[in-house]
């Protein structure tokens, strides 16, 4: 079965401080997919960034940026020099290729991600 | 603009109701999904359906029944079985096809639900 662990419940920094969300993941499938989701008090979910199973770059966006590494089943993200717009709650979520990932996203239980002015 | 829409935004049920969420979507898309938030939790999958006509039971399913009758539409009733349904529903929509696992879920604004 898969799974999404983001053992990170609550992180509160202050704004400008650089801050990194861990996700680690479980599964059995060797072609995945990796998400990563905000969702500010508003209640909706913002889409974020994928990533495929066999494609291993960090990417950046911005003051954002991603590191996946297969070795430790890990999908981390930072946010360079937070600001206080940034403050949410931050879900990882995976898909599996079967059945071409239809099935649904399997989340973690989120980060709330705290900036202070 | 292209995208999801789930109503009402709140929505109170009195003891031994049944209740509706609706959810819209205008993307096209082929794949829907009713996931279920509760406070300090993830989301968890009730329903999904890929096509009009079919859907799957998710983690959560008991106590919930849904219809794909449009491609548009796939209302999540809450019924009376559901014992504990205070929680925030969200509904999702996704492409599928080729590279399908690959498109992301976008998501409407929720509808948090309440028993009276």
């Amino acid at each position: 079965a898969q799974k999404v662990t983001q053992a990170q419940t609550e992180i509160s920094v202050v704004e400008k401080e650089d801050v990194t969300l861990d996700c680690v993941y479980e599964t059995r499938d060797t072609t995945y997919y990796l998400f990563w989701y905000k969702q500010p008090p508003s209640g909706e979910l913002v889409f974020l960034i994928r990533r495929n199973s066999f494609d291993e770059q960090n990417e950046i966006s911005g003051r954002y940026s991603w590191n996946f590494q297969k070795s430790t089943s890990s999908f981390n993200f930072t946010i360079t020099a937070s600001q206080v717009v940034d403050s949410a709650v931050y879900f990882c979520a995976l898909s599996e290729a079967l059945r071409g990932g239809a099935d649904g996203l399997t989340f973690g239980k989120g980060t709330h991600l705290i900036i202070q002015p | 603009d292209g995208g999801i829409t789930q109503s009402p935004k709140y929505l109170f049920r009195k003891e031994g109701q049944n209740v509706t969420l609706s959810c819209e979507q205008n993307l096209n898309h082929d794949a829907m999904y009713w996931y279920r938030q509760d406070p300090g939790q993830g989301l968890r999958l009730i329903y999904y359906s890929q096509i009009v006509n079919d859907f799957q039971k998710g983690d959560i399913a008991e106590g919930y029944s849904v219809s794909r009758e449009k491609k548009e539409s796939f209302p999540l009733t809450v019924t009376s079985a559901q014992k504990n349904p205070t929680a925030f529903y969200l509904c999702a929509s996704r492409l599928t096809g080729v590279g399908g696992g690959n498109q992301p879920q976008h998501f409407g604004d929720g509808t948090r639900l309440s028993i009276l």
